[in-house]
């Protein structure tokens, strides 16, 4: 079944460390997304990557870092510079632009802190 | 003006009623409109989506409404079942946009029997 794998499915930091979140996508679609959701809050774009060995900041960017050397891949790292990394972490691919069609999200990565 | 709103922030609704989610947007670019639904523990999955050269479109039991010139939005969900039982968000965004949707804070939608 094509489809986006997150892992781990539950992560935990502790202070000063950095954690990396995976994404891997079967769908071939060019473009990939991480996403951070808050209780009562919408969806907000951390990354967005169109094609392999390019990427742009989101809305939120600050503490964290991507790499998309492969098309089927792009990991989220959530680096000691964010201070309030507690929240679930949604990757998501399109076909095409976000904005003119669906996204295809995974299942997401919770992440605490220790 | 790149906030999409969504009320009401929770909802209960019995078996076999219907449920009503509305949405507001400012930016008169927005030109898609989607509505996603998530279960807990689950990335959402687009349900239905519709863009404003229509005023309704229907898919099975839900339906997209829209008004363009109150830059208004609303989901509709006849004959609501427990199954249906999670949070929704509607979503909008522009062709000069190109990869940014723009969320609302969601709905949670509680069915019960």
């Amino acid at each position: 079944d094509g489809g986006i794998t997150q892992s781990p499915k539950y992560l935990f930091r502790k202070e000063g460390q950095n954690v990396t979140l995976s994404c891997e996508q079967n769908l071939n679609h060019d473009a990939m997304y991480w996403y951070r959701q808050d209780p009562g809050q919408g969806l907000r774009l951390i990354y967005y990557s169109q094609i392999v060995n390019d990427f742009q900041k989101g809305d939120i960017a600050e503490g964290y870092s991507v790499s998309r050397e492969k098309k089927e891949s792009f990991p989220l790292t959530v680096t000691s510079a964010q201070k309030n990394p507690t929240a679930f972490y949604l990757c998501a691919s399109s076909m095409g632009p976000a904005s003119r069609g669906p996204q295809h999200f995974g299942d997401g990565t919770r992440l605490s802190i220790l | 003006q790149q906030q999409v709103k969504q009320s009401p922030q929770s909802l209960i609704v019995q078996k076999g009623g219907i449920s009503i989610i509305n949405c507001a947007y400012e930016n008169t670019a927005f030109d898609y409109f989607p509505w996603y639904q998530q279960f807990p523990g689950k990335g959402p999955a687009l349900l239905i989506a519709i863009r404003p050269d229509v005023s309704e479109k229907k898919e099975g039991r839900f339906t997209i409404s829209f008004n363009k010139s109150a830059k208004q939005f609303s989901l509709h969900i006849m004959d609501s079942q427990p199954g249906d039982s999670a949070t929704y968000f509607c979503a909008a965004s522009s062709q000069t946009s190109y990869d940014k949707v723009i969320f609302g804070p969601g709905t949670s939608l509680s069915v019960i029997p």
